[in-house]
């Protein structure tokens, strides 16, 4: 079975400071996708990005950098510079890449980050 | 190009009632999903459709539980004598699939509170 665990449960910074969000996952597919979501205070859950299982390279998008390392099972994500905007709970998730099944999305429990003035 | 629509987003309901939600996906997408979400947690799959047909259902979704998408369009999912376990947020979204690259994208959600 899938597993996503983001151990982070609140993260709490300063504006302008770098916040990383930890997110390690389980599965026996040797073909998967990574997924980072916002949730902000509105509800919806906005994506980020998506990263493929055969794609070791990190990403970086802005202020956002995403570090994947498959030895570690690992797929984090920082923030640099960090604004009162981003404060939002942040899913990491996971899924499939069966077709015929779907690619249902197996989300960790979310990291809240709290961004203060 | 409009998002993922839900509707209502809110709703309050007495146990024993039914309610239904309506989901309207980004138009020309083929697939849609449907989650909830309880308070402080990640979002857990119920079931989805590829154009009309479901073709998959959790173990979360009771026989109280149905899902519609007729013409595959948009879909409605019916809780029927809702219980207070019920209360949450009911996520839809929607993808268009190439290959096996898809990326999901959701709309605002509807809250549910079962008194």
């Amino acid at each position: 079975a899938q597993k996503v665990t983001q151990a982070q449960t609140e993260i709490s910074v300063v504006e302008k400071e770098d916040v990383t969000l930890d997110c390690v996952y389980e599965t026996r597919d040797t073909t998967y996708y990574l997924f980072w979501y916002k949730q902000p205070p509105s509800g919806e859950l906005v994506f980020l990005i998506r990263r493929n299982s055969f794609d070791e390279q990190n990403e970086i998008s802005g202020r956002y950098s995403w570090n994947f390392q498959k030895s570690t099972s690992s797929f984090n994500f920082t923030i640099t510079a960090s604004q009162v905007v981003d404060s939002a709970v942040y899913f990491c998730a996971l899924s499939e890449a069966l077709e015929a099944a779907g690619n249902k999305l197996t989300f960790g429990g979310g990291t809240r980050v709290l961004v203060k003035p | 190009d409009t998002g993922v629509s839900q509707d209502p987003r809110h709703k309050i309901t007495k146990r024993g009632q039914n309610v239904t939600f309506r989901c309207d996906p980004i138009s020309e997408h083929n697939r849609l999903y449907w989650y909830r979400q309880t308070l402080g947690q990640g979002p857990e799959f119920l079931t989805y459709f590829q154009n009309e047909a479901q073709l998959e259902k959790s173990r979360l979704l009771s026989d109280r539980f149905s899902a519609e998408r007729p013409k595959g369009s948009f879909s409605t999912l019916e809780i029927q004598r809702t219980e207070q376990g019920d209360s949450a947020m009911y996520l839809c979204a929607s993808s268009w699939t190439v290959a096996k690259e898809e990326t999901q994208y959701f709309g605002p959600g509807t809250r549910l509170l079962v008194l």
